[in-house]
Protein backbone atom coordinates (compact mmCIF):
# COMPACT_ATOMS: atom_id res chain seq x y z
CA UNK A 1 0.00 0.00 0.00
CA UNK A 2 1.93 3.07 -1.43
CA UNK A 3 1.18 6.36 0.58
CA UNK A 4 1.03 10.15 -0.21
CA UNK A 5 3.90 10.57 -2.68
CA UNK A 6 5.04 14.23 -3.65
CA UNK A 7 7.97 15.77 -6.19
CA UNK A 8 9.78 17.56 -6.40
CA UNK A 9 10.87 16.78 -2.78
CA UNK A 10 13.29 19.91 -2.39
CA UNK A 11 12.52 23.41 -5.08
CA UNK A 12 15.25 26.07 -5.44
CA UNK A 13 13.65 29.14 -7.89
CA UNK A 14 14.24 32.67 -8.40
CA UNK A 15 12.03 35.12 -7.46
CA UNK A 16 9.12 35.84 -10.22
CA UNK A 17 9.72 32.11 -11.82
CA UNK A 18 6.82 29.58 -12.04
CA UNK A 19 7.11 26.87 -9.93
CA UNK A 20 4.58 23.96 -10.02
CA UNK A 21 4.78 20.82 -7.63
CA UNK A 22 2.73 17.68 -8.21
CA UNK A 23 0.89 15.18 -5.48
CA UNK A 24 -0.28 11.84 -5.88
CA UNK A 25 -2.38 10.65 -3.11
CA UNK A 26 -3.25 6.90 -1.80
CA UNK A 27 -4.86 5.51 -4.54
CA UNK A 28 -8.62 5.02 -3.34
CA UNK A 29 -8.45 8.37 -1.52
CA UNK A 30 -11.11 10.52 -3.29
CA UNK A 31 -10.06 13.99 -0.74
CA UNK A 32 -6.99 15.61 -1.15
CA UNK A 33 -5.76 18.88 0.44
CA UNK A 34 -2.55 21.18 0.41
CA UNK A 35 -1.25 23.18 3.48
CA UNK A 36 1.75 25.41 3.56
CA UNK A 37 4.17 25.16 6.84
CA UNK A 38 6.71 27.84 7.38
CA UNK A 39 9.46 27.07 9.51
CA UNK A 40 8.54 26.46 13.09
CA UNK A 41 4.78 26.63 12.76
CA UNK A 42 2.15 24.29 12.43
CA UNK A 43 0.82 23.82 8.76
CA UNK A 44 -1.72 25.82 7.54
CA UNK A 45 -4.92 25.13 5.01
CA UNK A 46 -4.61 25.93 1.37
CA UNK A 47 -7.21 24.29 -0.61
CA UNK A 48 -9.18 20.93 -0.89
CA UNK A 49 -10.44 18.75 -3.22
CA UNK A 50 -13.15 16.10 -3.39
CA UNK A 51 -12.87 14.17 -6.29
CA UNK A 52 -11.94 16.96 -9.59
CA UNK A 53 -13.80 19.93 -7.42
CA UNK A 54 -12.22 21.97 -5.80
CA UNK A 55 -14.63 22.89 -2.24
CA UNK A 56 -12.81 25.20 -0.38
CA UNK A 57 -9.74 27.12 -0.80
CA UNK A 58 -8.14 29.43 1.96
CA UNK A 59 -7.84 33.05 2.26
CA UNK A 60 -4.03 32.48 2.04
CA UNK A 61 -4.10 31.01 -1.38
CA UNK A 62 -3.59 34.17 -3.52
CA UNK A 63 -4.32 34.76 -6.97
CA UNK A 64 -0.55 33.63 -7.84
CA UNK A 65 -1.79 30.25 -6.47
CA UNK A 66 -3.38 27.56 -8.64
CA UNK A 67 -4.43 24.06 -7.79
CA UNK A 68 -5.95 21.60 -10.17
CA UNK A 69 -6.95 18.19 -9.68
CA UNK A 70 -8.21 17.42 -13.50
CA UNK A 71 -9.29 13.63 -13.28
CA UNK A 72 -9.81 13.34 -9.27
CA UNK A 73 -6.57 11.54 -9.17
CA UNK A 74 -2.86 13.54 -8.83
CA UNK A 75 -2.95 17.14 -8.06
CA UNK A 76 -0.66 19.83 -8.57
CA UNK A 77 0.08 23.18 -7.37
CA UNK A 78 1.77 26.19 -9.30
CA UNK A 79 2.38 29.18 -8.11
CA UNK A 80 2.97 32.05 -10.29
CA UNK A 81 5.42 35.70 -9.84
CA UNK A 82 7.53 33.19 -7.10
CA UNK A 83 7.86 35.61 -3.80
CA UNK A 84 10.26 35.37 -1.15
CA UNK A 85 7.70 35.15 1.62
CA UNK A 86 6.45 31.89 -0.68
CA UNK A 87 9.36 30.10 0.81
CA UNK A 88 8.01 26.89 2.99
CA UNK A 89 7.37 23.42 2.68
CA UNK A 90 4.22 22.51 1.18
CA UNK A 91 2.33 19.69 2.41
CA UNK A 92 -0.57 17.10 0.46
CA UNK A 93 -2.45 15.15 2.30
CA UNK A 94 -5.47 12.89 1.18
CA UNK A 95 -8.34 11.00 2.93
CA UNK A 96 -11.19 8.69 2.03
CA UNK A 97 -13.94 10.64 2.24
CA UNK A 98 -17.60 8.96 2.25
CA UNK A 99 -19.51 10.91 5.03
CA UNK A 100 -18.73 13.79 6.46
CA UNK A 101 -17.14 12.11 9.88
CA UNK A 102 -14.73 14.20 12.56
CA UNK A 103 -13.13 11.18 12.92
CA UNK A 104 -11.50 10.98 8.66
CA UNK A 105 -7.96 10.85 9.41
CA UNK A 106 -5.82 12.44 6.59
CA UNK A 107 -2.78 10.59 5.63
CA UNK A 108 0.57 13.59 4.34
CA UNK A 109 2.88 12.95 2.09
CA UNK A 110 7.01 14.26 2.67
CA UNK A 111 6.11 17.69 1.05
CA UNK A 112 7.95 19.90 -1.57
CA UNK A 113 10.63 22.39 0.61
CA UNK A 114 10.32 25.24 -1.76
CA UNK A 115 12.92 28.18 -1.10
CA UNK A 116 12.78 31.41 -3.48
CA UNK A 117 16.02 33.32 -3.92
CA UNK B 1 -13.17 28.38 13.87
CA UNK B 2 -11.09 26.32 15.57
CA UNK B 3 -8.20 27.02 17.58
CA UNK B 4 -5.12 24.73 19.12
CA UNK B 5 -2.57 25.93 21.52
CA UNK B 6 0.33 24.17 22.08
CA UNK B 7 2.28 26.24 24.49
CA UNK B 8 5.69 23.78 25.17
CA UNK B 9 8.23 24.54 22.15
CA UNK B 10 10.50 22.03 23.29
CA UNK B 11 11.41 19.26 25.64
CA UNK B 12 13.59 16.93 26.62
CA UNK B 13 13.02 13.38 27.89
CA UNK B 14 15.24 10.70 28.74
CA UNK B 15 14.94 7.08 26.83
CA UNK B 16 12.34 4.98 28.38
CA UNK B 17 10.74 7.65 30.72
CA UNK B 18 7.56 8.95 29.76
CA UNK B 19 6.72 12.32 28.54
CA UNK B 20 3.58 14.58 28.34
CA UNK B 21 2.82 17.28 25.59
CA UNK B 22 0.24 19.63 25.98
CA UNK B 23 -2.65 20.95 23.97
CA UNK B 24 -5.78 23.24 24.38
CA UNK B 25 -8.36 24.01 21.99
CA UNK B 26 -11.41 26.39 21.48
CA UNK B 27 -14.12 25.11 18.90
CA UNK B 28 -17.87 25.86 18.74
CA UNK B 29 -18.17 22.75 17.32
CA UNK B 30 -20.40 19.71 19.10
CA UNK B 31 -18.46 17.38 18.14
CA UNK B 32 -15.09 17.42 16.60
CA UNK B 33 -12.18 15.29 16.23
CA UNK B 34 -8.66 15.51 17.71
CA UNK B 35 -5.19 14.84 16.09
CA UNK B 36 -1.88 14.11 17.20
CA UNK B 37 1.02 13.86 13.83
CA UNK B 38 4.96 13.47 14.37
CA UNK B 39 6.83 15.11 12.28
CA UNK B 40 10.75 14.23 12.11
CA UNK B 41 13.13 15.88 10.38
CA UNK B 42 12.88 14.30 7.40
CA UNK B 43 9.28 16.82 6.77
CA UNK B 44 6.52 14.05 6.63
CA UNK B 45 3.26 14.16 8.84
CA UNK B 46 2.95 10.90 10.82
CA UNK B 47 -0.33 10.41 11.73
CA UNK B 48 -0.32 9.08 15.21
CA UNK B 49 -3.67 9.21 17.34
CA UNK B 50 -7.46 10.33 17.06
CA UNK B 51 -9.73 11.42 19.93
CA UNK B 52 -13.37 11.99 19.17
CA UNK B 53 -14.68 14.51 21.36
CA UNK B 54 -17.61 11.78 21.95
CA UNK B 55 -15.70 8.98 22.54
CA UNK B 56 -16.38 7.75 26.26
CA UNK B 57 -12.39 6.28 26.74
CA UNK B 58 -9.16 7.92 25.57
CA UNK B 59 -7.82 6.77 22.86
CA UNK B 60 -4.49 4.91 23.04
CA UNK B 61 -1.97 3.21 20.11
CA UNK B 62 0.79 1.76 21.13
CA UNK B 63 2.99 3.75 23.55
CA UNK B 64 1.01 6.88 22.38
CA UNK B 65 -2.12 7.72 24.76
CA UNK B 66 -4.12 10.64 24.75
CA UNK B 67 -5.22 12.25 28.19
CA UNK B 68 -8.49 13.76 26.95
CA UNK B 69 -10.40 16.24 29.14
CA UNK B 70 -13.39 17.93 27.48
CA UNK B 71 -14.19 19.94 30.19
CA UNK B 72 -11.12 21.64 30.11
CA UNK B 73 -10.73 21.75 26.68
CA UNK B 74 -6.97 19.61 26.62
CA UNK B 75 -5.80 17.04 24.63
CA UNK B 76 -2.59 15.77 25.98
CA UNK B 77 -0.54 13.11 24.33
CA UNK B 78 1.42 10.72 26.15
CA UNK B 79 4.71 9.16 24.87
CA UNK B 80 5.72 6.32 26.76
CA UNK B 81 8.71 4.07 27.15
CA UNK B 82 10.48 7.14 25.47
CA UNK B 83 12.69 5.73 22.47
CA UNK B 84 15.67 7.93 20.54
CA UNK B 85 13.38 7.85 17.52
CA UNK B 86 10.59 9.33 19.32
CA UNK B 87 13.05 12.53 18.98
CA UNK B 88 10.67 14.91 16.45
CA UNK B 89 8.36 17.80 16.03
CA UNK B 90 4.57 16.76 17.43
CA UNK B 91 1.44 18.17 16.32
CA UNK B 92 -1.98 18.74 18.04
CA UNK B 93 -4.62 19.42 15.66
CA UNK B 94 -8.53 19.61 15.20
CA UNK B 95 -11.09 19.00 12.91
CA UNK B 96 -14.84 20.17 13.29
CA UNK B 97 -17.99 17.46 11.94
CA UNK B 98 -18.58 19.98 9.21
CA UNK B 99 -14.85 20.76 8.59
CA UNK B 100 -13.05 19.29 6.01
CA UNK B 101 -9.56 21.23 6.77
CA UNK B 102 -7.41 20.37 9.74
CA UNK B 103 -5.79 23.17 12.48
CA UNK B 104 -2.60 22.75 13.65
CA UNK B 105 -0.91 23.92 16.66
CA UNK B 106 2.37 25.12 16.79
CA UNK B 107 4.02 22.43 17.86
CA UNK B 108 6.31 20.89 20.17
CA UNK B 109 9.94 19.42 19.43
CA UNK B 110 11.00 16.64 21.83
CA UNK B 111 14.85 14.98 22.30
CA UNK B 112 14.80 11.89 23.83
CA UNK B 113 18.07 12.01 25.34
CA UNK B 114 20.20 8.49 25.68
Amino acid sequence: DTGVSQNPRHKITKRGQNVTFRCDPISEHNRLYWYRQTLGQGPEFLTYFQNEAQLEKSRLLSDRFSAERPKGSFSTLEIQRTEQGDSAMYLCASSSGFGGTAKETQYFGPGTRLLVL
Amino acid sequence: AQKITQTQPGMFVQEKEAVTLDCTYDTSDPSYGLFWYKQPSSGEMIFLIYQGSYDQQNATEGRYSLNFQKARKSANLVISASQLGDSAMYFCAMRGLNDYKLSFGAGTTVTVRA
